[in-house]
């Protein structure tokens, strides 16, 4: 199995600039989760998608972010108008249960944004 | 709710030293309790879990963790280091009871000194 997979692993944009972030689940996986990772807050839980329909968006941090799982194979993580602060490591994860969170998290390798 | 914290957010010691990385957990219901660890440039990935079942739990790469329900800890060990132990390890806590979200701590940073 490849893993989850995310692409790209590297983005350099421009304050204001639309940016897209985009994951692939491990096949069979019914949960999908994106994540937020910076050196003053740590790991965070954006959002989180069961059998594609979020669950739970308490950590998306304002109307400029977006996410959407059209289907099982796909999800993207949208930022609109990005911002300096939004500079982070974003990993999405995918696991293979509904809502038991005994699963294991299979992390992607995360996307390291930098905004200018 | 629910939080874990980790004690040290780097820790150092030299190869073939015992590994010893503190975690101690808040909940208000019976946990369950992760262990990730995160290579340079990598995603996190499992190392090790409890589920309520055996209290010492054993995971890959020769680790292990005992939960103390009376501490309110989940402490990571490994008898010997070796360099290739180098990363960043996160303690994690979620419960039963429908969908409850994994709280991840803040990390801590292990360094192996040859």
């Amino acid at each position: 199995d490849a893993g989850v997979i995310q692409s790209p692993r590297h983005e350099v944009t421009e304050m204001g600039q639309e940016v897209t972030l985009r994951c692939k689940p491990i096949s069979g996986h019914n949960s999908l989760f994106w994540y937020r990772q910076t050196m003053m807050r740590g790991l965070e839980l954006l959002i989180y998608f069961n059998n594609n329909v979020p669950i739970d968006d308490s950590g998306m941090p304002e109307d400029r972010f977006s996410a959407k799982m059209p289907n099982a194979s796909f999800s993207t993580l949208k930022i609109q108008p990005s911002e300096p602060r939004d500079s982070a490591v974003y990993f999405c994860a995918s696991s293979p249960g509904t809502s038991d969170t005994r699963d294991t998290q299979y992390f992607g390798p995360g996307t390291r944004l930098t905004v200018l | 709710a629910q939080s874990v914290t980790q004690l040290g957010s780097h820790v150092s010691v030299s190869e073939g030293a015992l590994v010893l990385l503190r975690c101690n957990y808040s909940s208000s219901v019976p946990p369950y309790l992760f262990w990730y660890v995160q290579y340079p440039n990598q995603g996190l990935q499992l190392l090790l879990k409890y589920t309520s079942a055996a209290t010492l739990v054993k995971g890959i790469n020769g680790f292990e963790a005992e939960f103390k329900k009376s501490e309110t800890s989940f402490h990571l060990t490994k008898p010997s280091a070796h360099m290739s132990d180098a990363a960043e390890y996160f303690c994690a806590v979620s419960h039963s009871g429908g969908y409850q979200k994994v709280t991840f701590g803040t990390g801590t940073k292990l360094q192996v000194i040859p």
